[in-house]
C-alpha cells in the first residue's frame, strides 16, 4: 500500500503563479524525496530532504518538512508551462530493511500559458 | 548522478508472450529496483535486485511472473512472463548507491502495451 497521500490530486494554474503540492505520510522516515514525471516518462529527481531538515531550496523549488505532522510540501514559484507534469513524493522509511522508496499518489500539475 | 538507460523504450506485445526489459547504469551501483506504474497510477515496487543475491519480491509479485537477473553491478533485466492486458504498464528501473547518498535515480521507463 502507498505510504503517502498527496493533495491535490490535480492542480491547474496560470503561468507565473505559484504551485503548492502537499504530501502526508504515516510512519517515521529517514528522508523524503520529490520527483517529477513528464507524460508517462521516467522520473526526474528534484529534491531530497532529510528528517532533521525543515526546509530546502533548489532554484524555483522550495520543499518543507514537518515531521511532527508527518507532512511535506513542494512549492514551485513563478511557474512555467514547462512545469506541467506529475509530481510525486517518496519516503525512505526508518523501518526499511530493503532501502526502497514508497511513493505517494502524485499530483498532476497543469500550467496554462 | 547516475545515468540509466532502458531497452526497449516501448513495446506492443500479444498476450501469452514474454518480454525482457534491460536496465544499464553508467557506473557500478549496489542496489537496483524494478517498479511498475499502471496507467494513471503511482509507482509500485516489484522487487529489489542486488548483485550476488536472489531478487527480493514485494507482496503480490512472484518470480515466475517477473524473473529478474542481476549479473553485475551495472546491469539488470526484468522479464514480464505470460503477459496479459493487465500487465500493460510503465516499468521503471531505479538505482541507489552510497556515492549518491540517499538519492534514488530512475531510468526513462519501458512502456508496455499488451493486446
Amino acid at each position: 500500500s502507498q505510504q503517502g497521500e498527496e493533495d491535490p490530486q490535480a492542480l491547474s494554474i496560470q503561468e507565473g503563479e505559484n504551485a503548492t503540492m502537499n504530501c502526508s505520510y504515516k510512519t517515521s522516515i529517514n528522508n523524503l524525496q520529490w520527483y517529477r514525471q513528464n507524460s508517462g516518462r521516467g522520473l526526474v529527481h528534484l529534491i531530497l530532504i532529510r528528517s532533521n531538515e525543515r526546509e530546502k531550496h533548489s532554484g524555483r523549488l522550495r520543499v518543507t518538512l514537518d515531521t511532527s505532522k508527518k507532512s511535506s510540501s513542494l512549492l514551485i514559484t513563478a511557474s512555467r508551462a514547462a512545469d506541467t507534469a506529475s509530481y510525486f513524493c517518496a519516503t525512505d522509511l526508518i523501518d526499511n530493511a530493503g532501502n526502497m522508496l514508497t511513493f505517494g499518489g502524485g499530483t498532476r500539475l497543469m500550467v496554462k500559458p | 548522478s547516475a545515468v540509466i538507460s532502458q531497452k526497449p523504450s516501448r513495446d506492443i506485445c500479444q498476450r501469452g508472450t514474454s518480454l525482457t526489459i534491460q536496465c544499464q547504469v553508467d557506473s557500478q551501483v549496489t542496489m537496483m529496483f524494478w517498479y511498475r506504474q499502471q496507467p494513471g497510477q503511482s509507482l509500485t515496487l516489484i522487487a529489489t535486485a542486488n548483485q550476488g543475491s536472489e531478487a527480493t519480491y514485494e507482496s503480490g509479485f512472484v518470480i515466475d511472473k517477473f524473473p529478474i537477473s542481476r549479473p553485475n553491478l551495472t546491469f539488470s533485466t526484468l522479464t514480464v512472463s505470460n503477459m496479459s492486458p493487465e500487465d500493460s504498464s510503465i516499468y521503471l528501473c531505479s538505482v541507489k548507491d552510497q556515492r549518491y547518498q540517499e538519492t534514488q535515480y530512475f531510468g526513462p521507463g519501458t512502456r508496455l502495451l499488451v493486446l
